[in-house]
């Protein structure tokens, strides 16, 4: 399966820690980009990427939280300083440059204790 | 900015009924819309999309949406519900490629 993939698929963390998510996209999608759901809603635009330049945040983005994709390829998103607000599930997707679709992986459900 | 609104946070049918779930949205300029599927614990998937050709789009698993400019809509319908169907669907709005904005969801229930 050459989908996109998320590691790890759960954690549970206790509040103040920090944590930090993985993502592979679809290997010739150069843009990736990161959203937050909680429960109850629709899936929420944090932030993307086209190659390793990032080229948006949202305002949900704090400073608590910081993406990287160094070499274009794989995607981190850390948190630091967990508070329980940041309990959801993280979810990454990718797309090629001249495509408008978004492939979904499965998300990582963070549980903050 | 682009949005979307989904009407209805839950909706049941019987199986074999009509499925219809409502999707209006808003946009300075011409969008790409979606529809997006998601079962428990699992990602979202594509069931269908609108890219400024056919303004009825077919999709996966019999799912049919049509976009109308007039209304501002792009409502997702199948003839027959099935209970594999129960699931959240996402609608979902956005342009230039960039960041794609969903709505709330509608939770559907099927019914034997």
């Amino acid at each position: 399966d050459t989908g996109v993939s998320q590691d790890p698929r759960h954690k549970i963390t206790k509040r103040g820690q920090n944590v930090t998510f993985r993502c592979d996209p679809i290997s010739e999608h150069n843009r990736l980009y990161w959203y937050r759901q909680t429960l109850g809603q629709g899936p929420e635009f944090l932030t993307y990427f086209q190659n390793e330049a990032q080229l948006e945040k949202s305002r949900l983005l704090s400073d608590r939280f910081s993406a990287e994709r160094p070499k274009g390829s794989f995607s981190t998103l850390e948190i630091q300083r967990t508070e329980q607000g940041d309990s959801a599930m993280y979810l990454c997707a990718s797309s090629p440059a001249d495509g408008n679709e978004q492939f979904f992986g499965p998300g990582t459900r963070l549980t903050v204790l | 900015a682009q949005s979307v609104t989904q009407l209805g946070s839950h909706v049941s049918v019987s199986e074999g009924a009509l499925v219809l779930l409502r999707c209006n949205y808003s946009s300075s300029v011409p969008p790409y819309l979606f529809w997006y599927v998601q079962y428990p614990n699992q990602g979202l998937q594509l069931l269908l999309k609108y890219t400024s050709a056919a303004t009825l789009v077919k999709g996966i698993n019999g799912f049919e949406a049509e976009f109308k400019k007039s209304e501002t809509s792009f409502h997702l319908t199948k003839p027959s519900a099935h209970m594999s169907d129960a699931a959240e669907y996402f609608c979902a709005v956005s342009v230039y490629n960039n960041d794609m904005r969903f709505g709330a969801g509608t939770r559907l229930t099927v019914k034997p």
